[in-house]
């Protein structure tokens, strides 16, 4: 079936990085990737809409210069967080559907946890 | 906006009995998906089962079957002879059927507890 990639599954780093996190859809193209944020014990809140080859969408009160989308295949997507500080410390999730089949199912990637010294 | 409700954050089962989780949703379409995901401690997003707006057959997928009241904007889970791996949480979750770009609305979740 199909999968989809996420790397890197947990990252640990120092305040004011930046840190890329990679999805690929292994076995099918995506036009759209959509990326999670997911807090402990609450549910997942959408932050953005990857579009391929073009700028991506931001959620209301996701700061698009803070994190930086990049769908630059139809394969890839990539979300960077730029100047990382600790309240950007979270669980982040990747998810994308097979371009022209609106009948099938979101695959997700595994997350990335993310955490920020 | 299309919100999804579920109103029981927690809910537990003795293993081997059946246990439904709630939930409702509100949108003006009339054609769209709605979903149950399941998200064990290993924090993977696994579809339990899926369910066509059009369709008026309730979904079902071994022990796992949902109750899909189209007026009501109501789709609950019920879980069959529970096991101990049923224990995650779990997400309702609804999307328009457009192609490629719509995404998915997820309530809050219901943690489920599977009493041996």
């Amino acid at each position: 079936g199909a999968v989809v990639s996420q790397h890197p599954s947990w990252v640990i780093c120092k305040s004011g990085t930046s840190v890329k996190i990679e999805c690929r859809s292994l076995d099918f193209q995506a036009t759209t990737m959509f990326w999670y944020r997911q807090f402990p014990k609450q549910s997942l809140m959408l932050m953005a809409t990857s579009n391929e080859g073009s700028k991506a969408t931001y959620e209301q009160g996701v700061e698009k210069d803070k994190f930086l989308i990049n769908h630059a295949s139809l394969t890839l997507s990539t979300l960077t967080v730029t100047s990382a500080h600790p309240e950007d410390s979270s669980f982040y999730i990747c998810s994308a559907r097979e371009w022209g089949h609106s009948n099938q199912p979101q695959h997700f990637g595994d997350g990335t946890r993310l955490s920020i010294l | 906006a299309q919100t999804v409700t579920q109103s029981q954050p927690e809910m537990s089962v003795q293993e081997a009995e059946t246990v439904t989780l709630s939930c409702t949703y509100d949108t003006s379409e009339s054609d769209y998906y709605l979903f149950w995901y399941k998200q064990p401690p290993s924090r993977q997003m696994i579809l339990v089962i899926r369910q066509e707006a059009y369709k008026q057959q309730n979904a079902t997928e071994n022990r796992f079957s949902v109750n899909f009241q189209k007026a009501a904007k109501s789709f609950s889970l019920k879980i069959s002879d529970s096991q101990l791996g049923d224990a995650a949480m779990y997400f309702c979750a609804y999307r328009l059927p457009n192609s490629g770009n719509t995404p998915l609305v997820f309530g809050k979740g219901t943690r489920l507890s599977v009493i041996a």
